[in-house]
């Protein structure tokens, strides 16, 4: 059973072009949506953990920037901006954060390519 | 420093071996996870918060936290084993922190 549902799944992104990436929760049994980025060189980082409606966070990482919003209690986006290297997104979702995250899962995953 | 230390890097198998990843943490640990990355990119989870020892098919996962390390077993490995095997550690007020990964590769 998929849990997450992200969109888009590849996109070729133009230099200096924001592109803006979408994902859906299907079980309202593990609220807590996050973001996770896989680099080039495969490691994988957390970026942003958010709970509620209208939650927003900002960061700045080697190769681009974030804006994350948690939209509704079933949609979680991201915008990624002045991307300088490849990378991919990852949605996922839990029952808890932080030390009672519990069992994590995850999306198919947003793979970005500049252009 | 890396704070979820893997090894091997890399593991490549005939099938029908066993195998043995291991995964070390430099702090103290609450609990931790083990997921399969399938070549295609997609993670599975395969333990979670798997204290002592915990079984899964022919996956055996042994973590012993106070120590701060876990092993993962994978005995009669098959083609479809190949990819990559990643620890995490939760952490108290922000995401996991996943290591590097073991890459593996099973030949027939």
């Amino acid at each position: 059973v998929t849990l997450l549902e992200q969109n888009p799944r590849w996109r070729l992104v133009p230099r200096g072009q924001a592109v803006n990436l979408r994902c859906i929760l299907k079980n309202s049994q593990y609220p807590w949506m996050s973001w996770y980025q896989q680099d080039l060189q495969k490691q994988l980082q957390w970026l942003f953990t958010l709970r509620s409606p209208g939650d927003k966070e900002v960061k700045s990482l080697p190769g681009a920037d974030y804006l994350a919003t948690r939209v509704t209690d079933t949609e979680l986006r991201l915008q990624v901006a002045n991307m300088s290297q490849g990378r991919t997104l990852y949605c996922t979702c839990s029952a808890g954060q932080g030390a009672n995250t519990g069992q994590l899962y995850f999306g198919e995953g947003s793979k970005l390519t500049v252009l | 420093g890396q704070q979820v230390q893997q090894s091997p890097a890399s593991l490549v198998l005939q099938e029908g071996e066993n195998a043995e990843l291991q995964c070390n943490f430099s702090t103290s640990l609450n609990s931790m996870q083990w997921f399969y990355q399938r070549p295609g990119g997609s993670l599975v989870s395969l333990f979670y918060n798997p204290s002592g020892t915990k079984h899964s098919g022919r996956l055996t996962s042994t973590t012993v936290i106070k120590e701060r390390r876990s092993s993962l077993h994978i005995s009669s490995s098959q083609t479809t084993d190949s990819g990559t095997y990643l620890c995490a550690r939760n952490n108290y007020a922000q995401g996991l922190t996943f290591g590097l990964g073991t890459r593996v590769s099973v030949f027939p």
